[in-house]
């Protein structure tokens, strides 16, 4: 059974700290991995993939990827009040099945 | 922007009863997915479904479920006999090619109620 696990938290950061988010996986044979944001009552959003070792900046949001140690971790620089989420961390099983965790719990505090 | 757009937003039904989620894909998407959020829960996968087949299932979608495109713009989720644990939030999602289900646009679920 492939898992993906992560702490549910809450987490709470103050406003405009660094948040950091962690995640592993089971199945040493993933290749894709992403994290999403889920506003209470909404729709999974993809906000970010990484497919390789190292680490993955977009805006605010940098990626983690290290696959020897199946370890995955999400970082939002300068924390918003609108950040406040829980961010869901997800493994590629498929061509069309994507495993998700259970969802860290942020609250961005002002 | 394009969007995938899900009726009801919100079913109540006794269990027992068959339900029906519709989904509209985006126009241009071919690759089609139900997934579903038990409250407090994960997200997990049920089904995936391409040029009118399923492409693949998990062990939650049994006989109880079933997937249909009867048209050219919806994709529908059919339970046949509700039952309580059937209580979630269910998302469809589509994406354009075949193998980036990462690349999939989620709809904003439907959350049902088995009462």
């Amino acid at each position: 059974q492939k898992e993906v696990e992560q702490n549910s938290g809450p987490l709470s950061v103050p406003e405009g700290a660094i948040a950091s988010l962690n995640c592993t996986y089971s199945d040493r044979g993933s290749q894709s991995f992403f994290w999403y944001r889920q506003y209470s009552g909404k729709s999974p959003e993809l906000i970010m993939s990484i497919y390789s070792n190292g680490d993955k900046e977009d805006g605010r949001f940098t990626a983690q990827l290290n696959k020897a140690s199946q370890y995955v971790s999400l970082l939002i620089r300068d924390s918003q009040p609108s950040d406040s989420a829980t961010y869901l961390c997800a493994v590629k099983s498929s061509a069309s099945k994507i495993i998700f965790g259970s969802g860290t719990r942020l609250s961005i505090r002002p | 922007e394009p969007e995938v757009t899900q009726t009801p937003s919100h079913q109540v039904t006794q269990m027992g009863q068959e339900v029906i989620l519709r989904c509209v894909p985006i126009s241009n998407h071919l690759y089609f997915y139900w997934y579903r959020q038990i409250l407090g829960q994960k997200v997990e996968f049920l089904v995936s479904f391409y040029n009118n087949e399923i492409s693949e299932k998990s062990e939650i979608f049994d006989d109880q479920f079933s997937v249909e495109r009867p048209d050219g713009s919806n994709f529908t989720l059919k339970i046949r006999s509700t039952k309580l644990e059937d209580s979630a939030m269910y998302f469809c999602a589509s994406s354009e090619q075949p193998d980036r289900v990462d690349e999939a646009f989620f709809g904003q679920g439907t959350r049902l109620t088995v009462v």
